[in-house]
């Protein structure tokens, strides 16, 4: 079965300031993709991020970067010059690549942004 | 496009009462699932339809939960007895389910029960 781990329960950065995310994964599966999700207090889940692990290239998407080590099944998510609005819960998520891909989720960090 | 619909936003019962809550996925997607969310954990998959069918329901408690997806639409989810352990979030998502699709699937805002 697949698993996804996120150690850091609750990080904290000042605005503008660089943060970076961890997550580890553990599948036997070679082809599959990985996400991070952002979950504000509103509660509904939004897309961040995505990679998919057949592509060597690490996935941006504007102030968002992440590092992708297949070999050593890490998965971490970097924030550049943060902003208020990044205050939220950040999911990290892996499926398997098919027409019926369901999300395996960690158990989350919490981000706060401070003045 | 309308995204992912669900009601009610909150409910709160008494052990052992029913409820149900519902979902609309967005138009043309062919996925629909139920995660269950407890406070300070990660979504947990409780339910996945193909359309009409069920792909994955392996961690429905089916002795009290129950949904389904008529039509291959819009779907609910049901528990009967509640427990005071089923006091979270439950999440409603959708997915294109189609050849070639990114494997993104998209939210709605989530059903909050309270179980006393």
């Amino acid at each position: 079965a697949q698993t996804v781990t996120q150690s850091q329960p609750e990080m904290s950065v000042q605005e503008a300031e660089t943060v970076t995310l961890s997550c580890t994964y553990d599948t036997s599966e070679s082809d599959y993709y990985l996400f991070w999700y952002k979950q504000p207090p509103s509660r509904q889940m939004i897309l961040v991020i995505r990679q998919e692990a057949y592509k060597q290239q690490n996935a941006t998407e504007n102030r968002f970067s992440v590092n992708f080590q297949k070999a050593a099944k890490s998965f971490s998510l970097k924030i550049s010059d943060s902003q208020l609005g990044d205050a939220a819960m950040y999911f990290c998520a892996y499926s398997f690549t098919g027409t019926a891909s369901k999300l395996t989720f960690g158990t989350g960090t919490r981000l706060q942004v401070t003045l | 496009e309308a995204g992912v619909a669900q009601s009610p936003r909150y409910k709160i019962i008494e052990k052992r009462q029913s409820v149900a809550f519902w979902c609309n996925p967005i138009s043309g997607h062919a996925t629909l699932y139920w995660y269950q969310q407890i406070l300070g954990q990660g979504p947990k998959l409780l339910i996945q339809f193909q359309n009409n069918g069920v792909v994955d329901d392996s961690q429905l408690p089916k002795d009290r939960f129950s949904a389904e997806r008529l039509k291959g639409v819009d779907s609910t989810l049901k528990i009967q007895p509640a427990k005071l352990e089923d006091s979270a979030v439950y999440l409603c998502a959708s997915g294109r389910g189609v050849r070639g699709n990114t494997g993104e699937l998209f939210f709605g805002e989530g059903s909050r029960l309270t179980v006393l």
